[in-house]
C-alpha cells in the first residue's frame, strides 16, 4: 500500500520554511526521500532508518516517528533550487519492496 | 558518478505493438529496476531484477515482461502496448537492495495511439 503524501502541492517565496509529511498505515523500517526537478531524474535526498538519526541534505531535514509510521521532509530557508517533486519511498522491513507516495510538488518563487 | 541510460526519451507506438524499452547502467550495479510514474500516483514497481537472468514481479506487472541477459541492461517489454500503458517509465539501479541509495535514469515517455 502506497504511502500518502501531504501537502500535494506547495507554493513557497524564497527564504520560507514548509514541510511534507509521508504517512504509512503499516510499520515502517525506513524511509526514503527523493526529489524530482522538471525534466530530470529522481534524484536520492536521504534514507532514515528504524531508530537512527535526523537526516539532513544542505538545508533539507527529514525525521522518522517509528510510533506514528511517518517522516518528515523539512525545507528550511528555502531556495529556489528546491523546486521540484518530493517523493518518500517506505520500506515496511528490512529487505521489502521499496513503495513510493504520489509526490508533493513544491514550487519557490523569488 | 553513476549513469543510468534510458535508450529514449520519448515514443510513440501503436495499440497492438510490441515495445523494447531498454536502460543501462555503467556502475555494476546487482540491482535494476523499472518504475512507472503518472500523475499523483507516483512511482510504482513494475518489475526489479537482483542479478542476471533473474527477474521479480513488482507492484503491477500485468501487461509487462522483462530481460536481463547482461549485468549493465536490464529491458521493460510491453508485449501488445494498449493506450493504458502511456506514461512516463522510470529505469533505476542501486548497488545494495532496498535500503540503498538507488540512481534514475531520465525517463522515457511513451504514447500509444
Amino acid at each position: 500500500q502506497q504511502p500518502v503524501q501531504s501537502p500535494q502541492a506547495v507554493i513557497l517565496r524564497e527564504g520560507e520554511d514548509a514541510v511534507i509529511n509521508c504517512s504509512s498505515s503499516k510499520a515502517l523500517y525506513s524511509v526514503h526521500w527523493y526529489r524530482q526537478k522538471h525534466g530530470e531524474a529522481p534524484v536520492f535526498l536521504m534514507i532514515l532508518l528504524k531508530g537512527g538519526e535526523q537526516m539532513r541534505h544542505e538545508k533539507i531535514s527529514a525525521s522518522f516517528n517509528e510510533k506514528k509510521q511517518q517522516s518528515s521532509l523539512y525545507l528550511t530557508a528555502s531556495q529556489l533550487s528546491y523546486s521540484g517533486t518530493y517523493f518518500c519511498g517506505t520500506e515496511g522491513a528490512a529487505g521489502n519492496k521499496l513503495t513510493f507516495g504520489g509526490g508533493t510538488r513544491v514550487l519557490v518563487k523569488p | 558518478d553513476v549513469k543510468v541510460t534510458q535508450s529514449s526519451r520519448y515514443l510513440v507506438k501503436r495499440t497492438g505493438e510490441k515495445v523494447f524499452l531498454e536502460c543501462v547502467q555503467d556502475m555494476d550495479h546487482e540491482n535494476m529496476f523499472w518504475y512507472r510514474q503518472d500523475p499523483g500516483l507516483g512511482l510504482r514497481l513494475i518489475y526489479f531484477s537482483y542479478d542476471v537472468k533473474m527477474k521479480e514481479k513488482g507492484d503491477i506487472p500485468e501487461g509487462y515482461s522483462v530481460s536481463r541477459e547482461k549485468k549493465e541492461r536490464f529491458s521493460l517489454i510491453l508485449e501488445s502496448a494498449s493506450t493504458n500503458q502511456t506514461s512516463m517509465y522510470l529505469c533505476a539501479s542501486s548497488l545494495g537492495g532496498w535500503g540503498t541509495e538507488a540512481f534514475f535514469g531520465q525517463g522515457t515517455r511513451l504514447t500509444v495511439v
